[in-house]
């Protein structure tokens, strides 16, 4: 059984440049949330997609968008990058309400380096 | 707002008992999880509490009393691939949670 699947692993961007990160879920889970880890912080919530839509966002700009697919995988972009866009984006995904939805299951994370 | 508060680094001795503290303020409090994270790897689940007391599993117990807005994690016999981030997170009602980290704790296991 996959567990969570993220990619790419590793990329590299100039500022002002767009990027796309996918995440597919494990089995069973359909519900996926983005976080954003900083360098020495804790993961921060970016936003949550379930049945297709935008369910919860965090304080990140609009320049972070979403999307899910009928299949629950997911995609991040952020256009317009940053510096400050440096970091580990970690995809996490829950089973439904019934089965075990207090437990994020992480993918490895795409690391993103903007220059 | 929302705001976690946990040590930001811990060293303790292989064979020892450590405990990891969070306090954490928000509101539609849900539960509060584990989670632990080696270098350059991702975050797994430890454990979680949604109601006061104490669980259980192997050799990590987690701690949590919601009138303090209080809970701890406990690892015992520690070794030395204990070593890593910890991050206490709390899950907030309303639907589908959204669950909410703190900065981290970094355990230093030493000989």
């Amino acid at each position: 059984d996959a567990g969570v699947t993220q990619s790419p692993t590793h990329l590299i961007k100039t500022r002002g440049q767009q990027v796309t990160l996918r995440c597919s879920p494990k089995s069973g889970h359909d519900t996926v949330s983005w976080y954003q880890q900083a360098l020495g912080q804790g993961p921060q919530f970016i936003f949550q997609y379930y049945e297709e839509e935008e369910r919860q966002r965090g304080n990140f700009p609009d320049r972070f968008s979403g999307h899910q697919f009928p299949n629950y995988s997911s995609e991040l972009n952020v256009n317009a990058l940053l510096l400050g866009d440096s970091a580990l984006y970690l995809c996490a995904t829950q089973g439904g309400l019934r089965s075990g939805a207090n437990v994020l299951t992480f993918g490895a994370g795409s690391r993103l380096t903007v220059l | 707002g929302q705001s976690l508060e946990q040590p930001s680094e811990v060293t303790a001795v292989e064979g020892a008992i450590v405990q990891i503290n969070c306090t954490y303020q928000t509101s539609g409090f849900y539960g509060l999880s584990w989670y632990q994270q080696h270098d350059g790897g991702a975050p797994t689940f430890l454990s979680y509490n949604g109601l006061d007391g104490l669980e259980e599993t192997g050799r990590f117990s987690s701690f949590l009393s919601r009138s303090d807005s209080y809970g701890y994690l406990l690892l015992q016999e520690l070794q030395m691939k204990d070593s890593a981030s910890y991050f206490c997170a709390v899950s907030r009602t309303g639907g589908y949670q959204k669950v909410t980290f703190g900065i981290g704790t970094k355990l230093q296991v030493i000989p």
